[in-house]
């Protein structure tokens, strides 16, 4: 089946540490994005790419940190510069320049600093 | 600068009673318009995109439409399967391929 996956599902972090959030799709996708959700908000975009070994910044991209070594492969680092990282974070992938250019979303990740 | 603004925020519908839900958006030159649902701890799954305005699509018991300012997600006869977090998203032919996201409307369908 193709989608997305992300893990730990849960995480755990006390302050000052950094922790990587997993994101994978097998949906061939040349695109791929980091979002934020805090309860009863949207979603904030953290980090996007747009092709292997680059990316750009989004809204909220200040206590973050990305990769994009894989086309498969865009992993999130939550850096303790975050103030306010307990959140749900979401990781997307869509085609990139087509005409049709919906995300597709993982299961999400619950971060919760203790 | 896209700007998305959904209401009702919350919504409490009786099962068979119809109703809409609206976005209202800004942009400097829509792409796209798109339609999310979410349910609680979960990713939000994709329903429909929207282009142009005038241009309507169904999906079981969800119709959305589109016009120049803002889209209905029309609801009808709904089920208390239908409870969740409806999103909507814009995209500008500006921004590449991001989405700027309003906040949502949380729907409950009392059986």
């Amino acid at each position: 089946d193709g989608g997305i996956t992300q893990s730990p599902k849960y995480l755990f972090r006390k302050e000052g540490q950094n922790v990587t959030l997993s994101c994978e799709q097998n949906l061939n996708h040349d695109a791929m994005y980091w979002y934020r959700q805090d309860p009863g908000q949207g979603l904030r975009l953290i980090y996007y790419s747009q092709i292997v070994n680059d990316f750009q910044k989004g809204d909220i991209a200040e206590g973050y940190s990305v990769s994009r070594e894989k086309k498969e492969s865009f992993p999130l680092t939550v850096t303790s510069a975050q103030k306010n990282p307990t959140a749900f974070y979401l990781c997307a992938s869509s085609i990139s320049g087509g005409v049709r250019n919906e995300q597709f979303f993982g299961p999400g990740t619950r971060l919760t600093v203790l | 600068e896209d700007q998305v603004t959904q209401s009702p925020e919350a919504l409490r519908l009786q099962e068979g009673e119809s109703s809409s839900l609206n976005c209202s958006y800004t942009v400097s030159g829509l792409r796209g318009l798109f339609w999310y649902r979410q349910d609680p701890g979960k990713g939000p799954e994709f329903l429909f995109t929207l282009y142009s305005a005038g241009e309507e699509k169904e999906k079981e018991r969800l119709k959305a439409t589109l016009t120049k300012k803002e889209s209905f997600l029309h609801i009808t006869a709904p089920k208390p399967e239908d409870s969740a977090t409806y999103l909507c998203a814009v995209q500008d032919w500006t921004s590449g391929s991001r989405l700027t996201f309003g906040e949502g409307t949380q729907l409950t369908v009392n059986p």
